[in-house]
C-alpha cells in the first residue's frame, strides 16, 4: 500500500548542516514535496521535486531523489534557530484517472541548538 | 491573498455537543480537504471534496460528516464529539489534475473535546 516513513527527531547545532530523510512506496509517484510546519501554524510548502530529476537546489535547501531505493532527502545548509519546525515528506500519487493526492509522511521535528 | 481561512482556531467544547469547524478558500480551488494531526501519527484524511456536491470518505471519516454546497467552502461538522476526537484538524484545497501544485493548508483548529 501507500506507505510514507520519516523518522520522528533530529537535532543539529546552529550552522550546522541538517540531512532529514523519507522513504516512500509508491514508484509511480510523479512528484514529491517538503513541507514546512512552524509551532502553531499550518503546512507551508517548503520545495518539491519531479520525478525525473535527481537533484533540486533553492538557495540554502537541496532536495535528493534516488527513485531506485525510493529514497528522499532534505538537507538545509547552514541551519537557523528558525527552522526548528516538523517537516513533512509527501508523495503524490495518481488518483481517480485525471487527479492526484498526495500520502504525507508523520512529520519530522527539527530541533535546532544554538 | 490566496489562502485557506479555518475558523476557530481553539475550540474547547464538551462531549456529545454537536460543533462545526468552517473551512473557507479564496483560489477557485477544486480539490478541498479536512486533516487530523495526533503526535507519531502525522496527517490523516478524514474527508475530502473533488468539486459542489461531490465528497467521500477518506482514511479516519467515523465521527466526522462534510457538505459542499459552495466551491469556496467546506465545512467539517462533529455531530457528537467524543474526547478521542481532540486533535489539531487542517484544511487542504488543490486544484485538480496532475501538476506541482501540492495542497494549500489552513492555519489549522486545535480542538479539545471534555
Amino acid at each position: 500500500g501507500e506507505d510514507v516513513e520519516q523518522s520522528l527527531f533530529l537535532s543539529v547545532r546552529e550552522g550546522d548542516s541538517s540531512v532529514i530523510n523519507c522513504t516512500y512506496t509508491d514508484s509511480s509517484s510523479t512528484y514529491l514535496y517538503w513541507y514546512k510546519q512552524e509551532p502553531g501554524a499550518g503546512l507551508q510548502l517548503l520545495t518539491y521535486i519531479f520525478s525525473n530529476m535527481d537533484m533540486k537546489q533553492d538557495q540554502r535547501l537541496t532536495v535528493l531523489l534516488n527513485k531506485k531505493d525510493k529514497h528522499l532527502s532534505l538537507r538545509i545548509a547552514d541551519t537557523q534557530t528558525g527552522d526548528s519546525a516538523i517537516y513533512f515528506c509527501a508523495e503524490s500519487i495518481s488518483w481517480m484517472d485525471s487527479s492526484y493526492k498526495l500520502i504525507f509522511g508523520s512529520g519530522t521535528r527539527l530541533l535546532v541548538r544554538p | 491573498e490566496a489562502q485557506v481561512t479555518q475558523n476557530p482556531r481553539y475550540l474547547i467544547t464538551v462531549t456529545g455537543k454537536k460543533l462545526t469547524v468552517t473551512c473557507s478558500q479564496n483560489m477557485n480551488h477544486e480539490y478541498m480537504s479536512w486533516y487530523r494531526q495526533d503526535p507519531g501519527l502525522g496527517l490523516r484524511q478524514i474527508y475530502y471534496s473533488m468539486n459542489v456536491e461531490v465528497t467521500d470518505k477518506g482514511d479516519v471519516p467515523e465521527g466526522y460528516k462534510v457538505s459542499r454546497k459552495e466551491k469556496r467552502n467546506f465545512p467539517l461538522i462533529l455531530e457528537s464529539p467524543s474526547p478521542n476526537q481532540t486533535s489539531l484538524y487542517f484544511c487542504a484545497s488543490s486544484l485538480i489534475g496532475q501538476g506541482n501544485y501540492g495542497y494549500t493548508f489552513g492555519s489549522g483548529t486545535r480542538l479539545t473535546v471534555v
